[in-house]
Formats: structure tokens, C-alpha cells, sequence
């Protein structure tokens, strides 16, 4: 089963605005971790959020964890055309070396 | 720091023949690489897990025998297409993880665009 779901599949917003995504997951994990992909490139490590941690920030980003709810969120702020690309969930079951399973991942739109 | 480079970036090659793809990270030393596809507008499926100096897990219906993986140094782990066929094209990521490229963190390459005619 898909380990990693997000949601929305697809937003498009306007240069400024904040865009809010969000992930689901089904089993216990270690840490979950956010992704940027521009089209037919690599992945850009975004941020790492572990079980025991709620909420993250770095730049104009922030993460949120909830556990007990098997979700996360990624919130980019004042977004730029520049933002534009897909972004992927992925978690881990352990800690160090582990493999992660990714989710569908949510295309993401920024008009200029 | 924790750069992970793929090579070649993009390989066409006829039905029948081999394909090898590289990835290496250049300034840690990676115990652990992970190889990927993807799929275009789909999400990275895990194909296999190698740590250096041992074989490589592969996950489940993943032919190991058609997509060969060594790891025979800290820095290079390589990925070979055996008998390449037209479903096999895709675009292959490698991962690396490993001392002093944090503990828990995954460096991608660039990935590698295969198309086979």
C-alpha cells in the first residue's frame, strides 16, 4: 500500500500567496521528510522532521507533524514563480541509512 | 557539501543491449545507495538497497538478474540494464547516505533518462 499520500495532486496559486501541502502515511515511522523535484531533475532535499518533533522552520518553509494522526504538512510561505515543482513526502521506518517510500507527490503551480 | 553526481545523464540505446549508469558522491563517503525509478508524472519507486562491499536487497519484482547493482567503494555504486527492452526506459535515480552526509538524510543524483528503442 502507498505509504506516503498527498494532497492536493495538482494546486496552482498566485506568486505571494502561501501554499499548503499535505501527506498521510500508514505505519509507525522515524522521521518523514520533504522533497522537491523540477521537471526531468533529480530530488532536492527540503527538510527532515523526526517522530518526536512537531513542527520545523527553515527559510520560508515549515513543516508540522502529527503523529497521532499519521500526517504531515508542508507550508511554503510568500511563494515565488521559482517554487514551482513537484513536491514528495517520504518516510522512514528507522533511523540512519534507511530506505524511504515516497509518496505520489503534488504538483505545484506559482503564476507570476 | 553532499553532492551526488550521475552519469550518463541521458543513454538511448537499442532493444537487446546493456546499459550501465554510475552514481558517486563526491565529497562523503556513502555506506548506503539506493536506486530509484521513476516514471513520467509518478512518484520514485525503490528498486534496490546496496551497502558498499556487499550485494545489493532488492525489493520485491525487481529482477536482480536484469538490473545489476555493485557498490564496490564508498563513493561509487553502479546500476546495469542487462538486455535493455523498450518498457525498461524510465528515469533512474540513484540516492546516497552516509557519513558526513547526515545520518538519516538522502543526496539525490540527477537521474539518469534511459530510452530504449
Amino acid at each position: 500500500s502507498q505509504q506516503g499520500e498527498e494532497d492536493p495532486q495538482a494546486l496552482s496559486i498566485q506568486e505571494g500567496e502561501n501554499a499548503t501541502m499535505n501527506c498521510s502515511y500508514k505505519t509507525s515511522i522515524n522521521n518523514l521528510q520533504w522533497y522537491r523535484q523540477n521537471s526531468g531533475r533529480g530530488l532536492v532535499h527540503l527538510i527532515l522532521i523526526r517522530s518526536n518533533e512537531r513542527e520545523k522552520h527553515s527559510g520560508r518553509l515549515r513543516v508540522t507533524l502529527d503523529t497521532s494522526k499519521k500526517s504531515s504538512s508542508l507550508l511554503i510561505t510568500a511563494s515565488r514563480a521559482a517554487d514551482t515543482a513537484s513536491y514528495f513526502c517520504a518516510t522512514a521506518k528507522t533511523g540512519a541509512n534507511s530506505k524511504l517510500t515516497f509518496g505520489k507527490g503534488i504538483t505545484l503551480s506559482v503564476r507570476p | 557539501g553532499a553532492v551526488v553526481s550521475q552519469h550518463p545523464s541521458r543513454v538511448i540505446c537499442k532493444s537487446g543491449t546493456s546499459v550501465k549508469i554510475e552514481c558517486r558522491s563526491l565529497d562523503f563517503q556513502a555506506t548506503t545507495m539506493f536506486w530509484y525509478r521513476q516514471f513520467p508524472k509518478q512518484s520514485l519507486m525503490l528498486m534496490a538497497t546496496s551497502n558498499e562491499g556487499s550485494k545489493a536487497t532488492y525489493e520485491q519484482g525487481v529482477e536482480k538478474d536484469k538490473f545489476l547493482i555493485n557498490h564496490a567503494s564508498l563513493t561509487l555504486s553502479t546500476l546495469t540494464v542487462t538486455s535493455a527492452h523498450p518498457e525498461d526506459s524510465s528515469f533512474y535515480i540513484c540516492s546516497a547516505s552516509g557519513q558526513g552526509g547526515g545520518p538519516d538524510t538522502q543526496y539525490f543524483g540527477p537521474g539518469t533518462r534511459l530510452t530504449v528503442l
